[in-house]
């Protein structure tokens, strides 16, 4: 057990409707971390948040948020799905030993 | 940008058999060097690391040392079990990590 949390861990919805993706991290860690991981693009970097505040961002599309709230967990918000939009998603934390901490992901089915 | 390259995969060997996964990076600067294993239906486990130049991680029999010469961080291991089986990532980086694309390991008895 990793100490990330994640829930739910299957998700199934259709076309253009709006999800969202709960994380809590390891205690102690203020980092969070989302990833996406796809047969094709295997694991592209979403965004980090450190202690509440957008810290980098990577490949996430327009039509994704995230946030990261006073107690340290995180949600991430998908709209308007697409297909393809379908993958596992990814939260992870770190603590000052470096290294990411993956939680079990969400398994998003876009229908 | 930073990148990591894996050998492609699938990988298929037999119990007892050695394993090595080639790594490879690029990347500015002197990053950290990890790999991580994935179970099916689980998240991503950390399995060793190395911070620094010549540094070896080892865990659970794997073995991996950071060779900036080559810019390698291979992942060794003496003796598979089936148990092993699983998707192999590495990934480098300081706190957000790039990763490779795995490398799928199946391992018969």
């Amino acid at each position: 057990d990793s100490g990330v949390t994640q829930t739910p861990k299957h998700l199934i919805t259709a076309t253009g409707q709006r999800v969202t993706l709960r994380c809590s991290p390891r205690s102690g860690d203020l980092s969070v971390y989302w990833y996406q991981q796809s047969l094709d693009q295997g694991l592209q970097f979403l965004i980090q948040y450190y202690n509440g505040e957008e810290r980098a961002k990577g490949n996430i599309l327009e039509r994704f948020s995230a946030q990261q709230f006073p107690d340290l967990h995180s949600e991430l918000n998908l709209s308007s799905l697409e297909l393809g939009d379908s993958a596992l998603y990814f939260c992870a934390s770190s603590g000052p030993g470096g290294g990411l901490f993956f939680g079990s992901g969400t398994q998003l089915s876009v229908l | 940008g930073d990148s990591v390259t894996q050998m492609e995969g699938p990988v298929t060997l037999s119990e007892e058999a050695c394993l090595t996964i080639n790594c490879t990076y690029t990347a500015t600067g002197y990053p950290s060097l990890f790999w991580y294993v994935q179970y099916p239906g689980e998240g991503l486990q950390l399995l060793l690391k190395a911070t620094k130049a010549d540094d070896k991680g080892s865990n659970k029999g794997f073995e991996a040392t950071y060779r900036k010469e080559t810019t390698s961080f291979h992942l060794e291991k003496g003796s598979v079990q089936v148990s092993d089986s699983a998707v192999y990532f590495c990934a480098l980086g300081a706190q957000k990590l790039v990763f490779g694309q795995g490398t799928r390991l199946t391992i018969n008895p």
